[in-house]
């Protein structure tokens, strides 16, 4: 099956900083890549929409200016947490659809914790 | 908004079989995913649902009903590894939302 990598898997930051995660489709071209937030014991939570060659497109109550989020190429995908706060802390796990069929192809998540 | 409902959590016996229900409200329908997550790792896809009716997936199946805006994630013959969280995530045209997940804990 398609597979999307997702780097790093766990990162840990002083608050305050920003950190880059990045999230790749290895074996096929992605248009679209979504990124979501899971909190312990959660579900996940849409955050955005990522779109080649435009601007991702966010969901009600996430600020755009705090998760950065640039889909340079159709393969790459990079959410960035700007000026980071232990509230941030979170997994992070990006998903790309495979066209024609609908179906979502999950990373392997970013665990960042911030201090 | 978007509305997506599961129970919390389940428990079931090994070799059992287990239902999971999943109802949903949402502003558009292409199709309901059925994932499996085990606690820090992400999920990984178990079923797809687009017309009504029941997809038979080995020990897995899931069912679905657009006018009741209802499916359920069936779950034979119940094994150990089994016990997960199953997330059930609605594809509103290519935008995807879940449910909090329905944790199934399967005992001995």
């Amino acid at each position: 099956g398609a597979v999307v990598s997702q780097h790093p898997s766990r990162v840990i930051c002083k608050s305050g900083t920003s950190v880059k995660i990045e999230c790749r489709s290895l074996d096929f071209q992605a248009t679209t890549m979504f990124w979501y937030r899971q909190f312990p014991k959660q579900s996940l939570m849409l955050m955005a929409t990522s779109n080649e060659g435009s601007k991702a497109t966010y969901e009600q109550g996430v600020e755009k200016d705090k998760f950065l989020i640039n889909h340079a190429s159709l393969t790459l995908s990079t959410l960035t947490v700007t000026s980071a706060h232990p509230e941030d802390s979170s997994f992070y796990i990006c998903s790309a659809s495979l066209v024609g069929t609908g179906e979502l192809f999950f990373g392997e998540g970013s665990r960042l914790t911030v201090l | 908004g978007q509305n997506i409902d599961q129970p919390t959590e389940m428990t079931a016996t090994e070799g059992a079989i287990v239902q999971i229900n999943c109802t949903y409200q949402t502003s558009g329908f292409n199709g309901l995913f059925w994932y499996q997550q085990h606690a820090g790792e992400a999920p990984t896809f178990l079923s797809y649902n687009v017309l009504d009716g029941l997809e038979e997936k080995g020990r897995f199946s899931s069912f679905l009903s657009r006018s009741k805006g209802y499916s359920y994630l069936l779950l034979k013959e119940l094994q150990m590894k089994d016990s997960a969280s199953y997330l059930c995530a609605v594809d509103n045209f290519n935008k995807f939302y879940f449910g909090s997940g329905t944790k199934l804990n399967v005992k001995p």
